[in-house]
């Protein structure tokens, strides 16, 4: 099944704990990036990546890094998450992007952060 | 900077009546492309609707359709016999096609419908 899957879907963790979040995708899609989600504020782009090895910055980078080593994985690491990093975050990716492909989201991941 | 603006919260419809949901956008480019997404309470985003922007036509996906207006910046979301399922928070997007704003996705804030039976 065609899917972008994101790990964990819930997750807690104390400040100033590092901590990943899985990002793949079995589509062969070019263009992956990363969302969180905040009530009254929609979904704000963090980072995005059109390419293997080409990341770039969204809305909202500060606090947050990615990699692009493989076509098919986009991780997000918050290096030393503080509570203003409670949210809700999506990955989402598309065959290429700058072109009427759509894109797949995955189911999501809420994060608190205490 | 490029914005997506939703102008309303929250919406309600009856079941089996037809509702529009708002969204006005604003960018320099000429050429660009607009969605959208469904999010029910599972929080899965589940695409409505596209449009790429050098169309003139109306995007229509069974009984949702779009009211485009390019020269005004609007695109607007009009679903027709309304079902239970529809209720749901629905976002508007546009993205860009080439340059510097290629990979940017812009949302709006979200327009929260509840249909009532």
């Amino acid at each position: 099944e065609a899917q972008v899957t994101q790990n964990p879907r819930y997750l807690i963790t104390v400040t100033g704990k590092k901590l990943t979040v899985t990002c793949s995708q079995n589509m062969n899609h070019e263009y992956m990036s990363w969302y969180r989600q905040d009530p009254g504020l929609g979904l704000r782009q963090i980072y995005y990546s059109m390419n293997v090895e080409v990341t770039d910055k969204g809305d909202v980078p500060e606090g947050y890094k990615v990699s692009r080593k493989e076509k098919r994985n986009f991780p997000l690491i918050l290096e030393s998450p503080s509570p203003n990093q409670t949210s809700l975050y999506f990955c989402a990716s598309s065959f290429r992007q700058g072109q009427n492909y759509g894109y797949t989201f995955g189911s999501g991941t809420r994060l608190t952060v205490v | 900077a490029q914005t997506v603006t939703q102008s309303q919260p929250e919406m309600s419809v009856q079941e089996a009546e037809t509702v529009t949901l708002s969204c006005t956008y604003d960018t320099s480019e000429s050429d660009y492309y607009l969605f959208w997404y469904k999010q029910p309470p599972s929080r899965q985003m589940i695409l409505v609707i596209r449009q790429e922007a050098y169309k003139q036509q109306n995007a229509t996906e069974n009984r949702f359709s779009v009211n485009f207006q390019k020269a005004a910046k609007s695109f607007s979301l009009k679903i027709s016999d309304s079902q239970l399922g529809d209720a749901a928070m629905y976002f508007c997007m546009q993205t860009g096609t080439y340059g510097g704003s290629q990979g940017n996705l812009i949302f709006g804030k979200g327009t929260k419908l509840s249909v009532k039976p």
